[in-house]
């Protein structure tokens, strides 16, 4: 059974960058492509954007493109959000997902940016 | 980038209900593999989305068939016959054929 295993809550402070990371177990990560999607409390999904660990190819979201940067470790099977220069409207929750056809998605983890 | 459209169901829901859910995408997401590139994901509350249906009409692995989709190019629909507590949560429609992957604003679905 594939599984997507997200890191834990984050509180981090305006302006500072965080990194989260997202493991896939049950099924080698090069089989997928992972995408990452952003949902605001209360609010619709977002499209963030979406990596191949095959080669390390991304393709991003205009808006996300000066914000998120993704990477992945083929050696751990993990994938990496990170996000920089981090204001309130960064508060949210962030998914990965393989997002389609085989569809499997973390638990999310919830990032408040506060001072 | 493609904007998704999607409609309000009429809440709350009478339990045994059918209804339709629809959406519709500023551009056609029929592809010349002759797919139609559009997602329908169930998002119950404090929950994961999952997928429901892909290519516009095939249900996802361990769906019930109570769930089915349909549409054209640009407009789409998504099913439920005879809503059960269990399919309470917000729907939302994606598109799948272009980069930015784009979502509809969400369809949220209560019972009476």
């Amino acid at each position: 059974e594939v599984q997507l295993q997200q890191s834990g809550a984050e509180l981090v402070r305006p302006g500072t960058s965080v990194k989260l990371s997202c493991k896939v177990s049950g099924d080698t990560i090069i089989a997928y492509y992972m995408h990452f999607v952003k949902q605001r409390p209360g609010q619709g999904l977002e499209w963030i954007g979406r990596i191949d660990p095959e080669d390390d190819s991304t393709k991003y979201a205009k808006k996300f493109k000066n914000k998120a940067t993704l990477t992945a470790d083929t050696s751990s099977n993990t994938a990496y959000l990170k996000l920089s220069s981090l204001t309130s409207e960064d508060t949210a929750t962030y998914f990965c997902t393989t997002l389609g056809q085989r569809d499997y998605w973390g638990q999310g983890v919830m990032v408040t940016v506060s001072s | 980038d493609i904007v998704m459209t999607q409609g309000a169901l009429p809440n709350p829901v009478p339990s045994g209900e059918s209804v339709s859910i629809t959406c519709r995408s500023s551009k056609s997401l029929l592809y010349s593999d002759g797919k139609t590139y559009l997602n329908w994901y169930l998002q119950r509350p404090g929950q994961s989305p999952q997928l429901l249906i892909y290519w516009m009409s095939t249900r996802a692995s361990g769906v019930s068939d109570r769930f089915s989709g349909s549409g054209s190019g640009t407009d789409f629909t998504l099913k439920i016959s005879g809503v059960e507590a269990e399919d309470v949560g917000v729907y939302y429609c994606q598109q799948g054929l272009e980069f930015p992957y784009t979502f509809g604003a969400g369809t949220k679905l209560e019972l009476k």
